[in-house]
């Protein structure tokens, strides 16, 4: 089992639609999770973290974390093309100063 | 948000000879900074973490001898890759956190792309 999975897509999503994705984690122990976004031949770009059970908004993005089910998500609002781009869900395994990473998921947001 | 720059963007390089990637965190200390290398349509796979002043921790089929880092400050790392080949093509990341994860964010480079030929 992959420490960190995603779906890897590719999603397509209408413009002005939700977009939601997914990703769990192994490590039971995981205190922090993160959400980047990374455009085609670019370097990932936070978009947000999440360190509690729950809901935490930023702007348009929503990211929710369940630790029982080790389940994290990212929803996007009113997507926009612009928003096209593969998602990365990152995971800081307990006592471990590192980030690991999914196989990021592809995005696709059709006007 | 921080800023984590990274030098050159881009670098062809002759097969055998090395080249030298830097990475400096403009506006905060990085107390310990990553390399990570991208295949094309892959994730993103750790290499290595350093923290100034002592070796790099090196993750597991990644030769230690083959790619050198140096973390001599707490604003600059640097990857060495010594006898470069093709198959060390890559785009190549550095990132960098001021302080531990559990209450800091990780901070990437714009990212080097690498073509050895």
């Amino acid at each position: 089992q992959k420490e960190v999975e995603q779906n890897s897509g590719p999603l397509s999503v209408p413009e002005g639609a939700i977009a939601s994705l997914n990703c769990t984690y192994s490590d039971r122990g995981s205190q922090s999770f993160f959400w980047y976004r990374q455009y085609s031949g670019k370097s990932p770009e936070l978009i947000m973290f999440i360190y509690s059970n729950g809901d935490k908004e930023d702007g348009r993005f929503t990211a929710q974390l369940n630790k029982a089910s080790q389940y994290v998500s990212l929803l996007i609002r009113d997507s926009q093309p612009s928003d096209s781009a593969t998602y990365l869900c990152a995971v800081n395994p307990q006592g471990a100063q590192k980030l690991v990473f999914g196989q990021g998921t592809r995005l696709t947001i059709n006007p | 948000g921080a800023v984590v720059s990274q030098h050159p963007s881009w670098v062809i390089c002759k097969s055998g000879t090395s080249v030298k990637i830097e990475c400096r965190s403009l506006d905060f200390q990085a107390t310990t900074m990553f390399w990570y290398r991208q295949f094309p349509k892959q994730s993103l796979m750790l290499m290595a973490t350093s923290n100034e002043g002592s070796k790099a921790t090196y993750e597991q089929g990644v030769e230690k001898d083959k790619f050198l880092i140096n973390h001599a400050s707490l604003t600059l790392s640097t990857l060495t890759v010594t006898s470069a080949h093709p198959e060390d093509s890559s785009f190549y990341i550095c990132s960098a956190t001021p302080g531990q994860l559990g209450g800091n964010t990780i901070y990437f480079g714009e990212g080097s792309w690498l073509t050895v030929v």
